[in-house]
């Protein structure tokens, strides 16, 4: 079952903070997230596994409560750099078939 | 080192003709997968191949695709007459092992007139 991604779409000045959410109906098992910009290939940000684990990458965090079987995506500090599509993917105990959301569109402006 | 790399970047073709599209992982890299994406959609799982184990085939939509791996590196996915439905973008992605970070390559556009 495909994951729910919140908000659908969201645009934000430079230097303002964003949150994405990724929630699933079934147990899952890891949470991976990438990013894709217009017409290039996804590019991978960061996996968390169950167990309420946090992970950061710079300004970019995420976080994954295993429970309510949601992950959330932290971007402060946004950069023009970041605009793009997030996807989270998820799996559960096979984990390696992830099953993708439908994206959030991210723009950053000046 | 070089990235997965997709031939052709974009193909038209026409309805009921049959296309192949390429994929080259990274080299060692052991795990290989298939997804579709469509306009405003997420990535689609399609096939999933690990090494010499039988491919994971659930996600094909129907029995006008196909996918092999040969000498466990190099895929090549199949479309038998093609419909306009099958227009997409096809990404293959690979993985050192099951289970690890997948690397996309820059895929496919698949347009069918």
């Amino acid at each position: 079952q495909q994951p729910v991604q919140s908000p659908q779409a969201v645009i934000l000045r430079e230097g303002e903070d964003a949150v994405i959410n990724c929630s699933s109906s079934k147990a899952l098992y890891s949470v991976h997230w990438y990013r894709q910009k217009h017409g290039e290939a996804p590019v991978f940000l960061m996996i968390l596994l169950k167990g309420g684990e946090q992970k950061g990458h710079e300004k970019i965090s995420a976080s994954f409560n295993e429970k309510k079987q949601q992950s959330s995506l932290y971007l402060t500090a946004s950069q023009l750099s970041y605009s793009g599509t997030y996807f989270c993917g998820t799996a559960g105990g096979s984990n390696y078939k992830l099953t993708f959301g439908k994206g959030t569109l991210l723009t950053v402006n000046p | 080192g070089a990235g997965v790399s997709q031939s052709p970047s974009n193909k038209v073709t026409e309805k009921g003709k049959d296309v192949e599209l390429r994929c080259d992982p990274i080299s060692g890299h052991t795990a290989l997968y298939w997804y579709r994406q469509s306009l405003g959609q997420g990535l689609e799982f399609l096939i999933y191949f690990q090494g010499n184990s039988a491919p994971d085939k659930s996600g094909l939509p129907s029995d006008r695709f196909s996918a092999e791996r040969t000498g466990g590196s190099v895929s090549t996915l199949t479309i038998q007459r093609t419909q306009q439905e099958d227009s997409a973008v096809y990404l293959c992605a690979s993985s050192l092992v099951r289970a690890d970070t997948q690397y996309f390559g820059p895929g496919t556009r698949l347009t069918v007139l």
